[in-house]
């Protein structure tokens, strides 16, 4: 079935970069997303990609998609403490393109 | 533009109560999505509404819990009779189109409800 997967948790230090990985199982999805969701917040969308790009770069964020290995990942750069959040990964479901699948979310730490 | 308001923000209910949580759409839009975030887990669908018609609900358990979206008024998400395992966060998201979804959806803050 349709599936998503994150590791739960990364550290890193303030002024280096992020990598945050996910896996999706559904080769067929048109588009791969990234949400922020802040403590007590709702989500906010961070950015998508194309499901026929390789990368897409916007400021700081840097998103790869492999698609043979169904290997989606954010890079964020000159990481700071604003940073902290959960990020998720989520892919449009084949059934409707409202349906997302999410993956469990990625809580990335800041260290200063 | 206030963005896709939901409330209440926290929602505490005992066992066997019912739980009711609004979610009023970006001003234009006129789709409106709930999600359920059990703890430790990524959202999940569970209804796609447009004004006055259920669309698609097969994400909905398929006892107690139902979801309106009126001519007048916020979508409200119902849940009657509930129990522990209903404790999670919703989230609403709202579109223009259904076809803007994949890019021009927003969330609201979600209600977080807890079952004591």
């Amino acid at each position: 079935g349709e599936d998503v997967e994150q590791s739960l948790f990364l550290s890193v230090r303030e002024g280096d970069s992020s990598v945050i990985n996910c896996t999706y199982t559904d080769s067929s999805s048109t588009y791969l997303y990234w949400y922020k969701q802040e403590p007590g917040a709702g989500l906010q969308l961070l950015t998508y990609i194309f499901s026929n790009m390789d990368m897409k770069q916007d400021q700081r964020l840097t998103v790869l998609l492999n698609k043979k290995d169904k290997h989606l990942s954010l890079r964020i750069a000159d990481t700071q403490t604003g940073d902290s959040a959960i990020y998720f990964c989520a892919e449009s479901a084949t059934s409707g393109t409202y349906k997302y699948i999410f993956g469990t979310g990625t809580r990335l730490k800041v260290l200063a | 533009n206030a963005g896709v308001m939901q409330n209440p923000r926290h929602l505490v209910r005992r066992r066997g109560q019912e739980a009711r949580l609004r979610c009023s759409p970006m001003k234009g839009h006129s789709h409106v999505y709930w999600y359920r975030q059990l703890p430790e887990e990524g959202l999940k669908f569970m209804v796609y509404l447009q004004k006055e018609n259920i669309i698609d609900e097969s994400g909905m358990p398929k006892e107690r819990f139902s979801a309106e979206f009126p001519k007048e008024g916020p979508s409200i998400l119902r849940i009657q009779q509930v129990v522990r395992g209903d404790s999670a966060a919703y989230f609403c998201a709202s579109s223009p189109f259904a076809e803007r979804m994949n890019t021009e959806a927003f969330f609201g803050q979600g209600t977080r409800l807890t079952v004591v």
